[in-house]
């Protein structure tokens, strides 16, 4: 199977601006979730879709939104970008059958200037 | 609420040594505790896994883990390091339960000395 795609890998933007971030699960993986890296944080949860619905949200600003669509795909949308938003973009999709398990994609760069 | 502490941030062992990387976590409920590597550009890569079932964890790449409930640990090991184990290191833990969110600890990166 193939693994949890994400576009673009980079991507350069300015303050102010919106990204629209793009995540494709595992084939047959109905949960999706998104991660921020950054040097500073780690680590931190976004948020987690099921079948469309979001089951899970982190403590972000709601700049920060999602959705997905009927076929697990998943968006990620930040507005009026902030410098501070400059991150690797993490999705992780899952199995049904061992839902805690969450397998990563590779990660999409933003760089806010 | 769960919590992973990770200490210190940066761990050098020689080629064929003992690879031994420090997780301790916190959770109110029985956890799900996880090893991840990242390499260099890369997304994390899932090691192994605790899911209340055998307390050592064997995974990929001959990464082992032991669950200790009493310590509330979930070391990493791997009795001799290679090169191309050099990468981040990250804990994580995460609650019983569907729906649930990975909290992770702050990583260790591993240096491999030749």
């Amino acid at each position: 199977k193939a693994g949890v795609t994400q576009t673009p890998r980079y991507l350069i933007k300015t303050r102010g601006q919106q990204v629209t971030l793009s995540c494709s699960p595992i084939s047959g993986h109905r949960s999706v979730s998104w991660y921020q890296q950054t040097p500073g944080q780690g680590l931190q949860f976004l948020f987690e879709y099921f079948s469309e619905t979001q089951r899970n949200k982190g403590n972000f600003p709601g700049r920060f939104s999602g959705r997905q669509f009927s076929n697990s795909r998943s968006e990620m949308n930040v507005s009026t970008l902030e410098l501070g938003d400059s991150a690797l973009y993490l999705c992780a999709s899952s199995p049904l059958e061992i839902p805690e398990t969450q397998y990563f994609g590779p990660g999409t760069r933003l760089l806010v200037l | 609420a769960q919590s992973v502490t990770q200490l210190g941030s940066h761990v050098s062992v020689s080629e064929g040594a003992l690879v031994l990387l420090r997780c301790n976590y916190s959770s109110s409920v029985p956890p799900y505790l996880f090893w991840y590597v990242q390499y260099p550009n890369q997304g994390l890569q899932l090691l192994l896994k605790y899911t209340s079932a055998a307390t050592l964890v064997k995974g990929i790449n001959g990464f082992e883990a032991e669950f200790k409930k009493s310590e509330t640990s979930f070391h990493l090991t791997k009795p001799s390091a290679h090169m191309s184990d050099a990468a981040e290191y990250f804990c994580a833990v995460s609650a019983t339960g569907a729906n649930s969110k990975l909290t992770f600890g702050k990583g260790i990166t591993l240096s491999v000395r030749p």
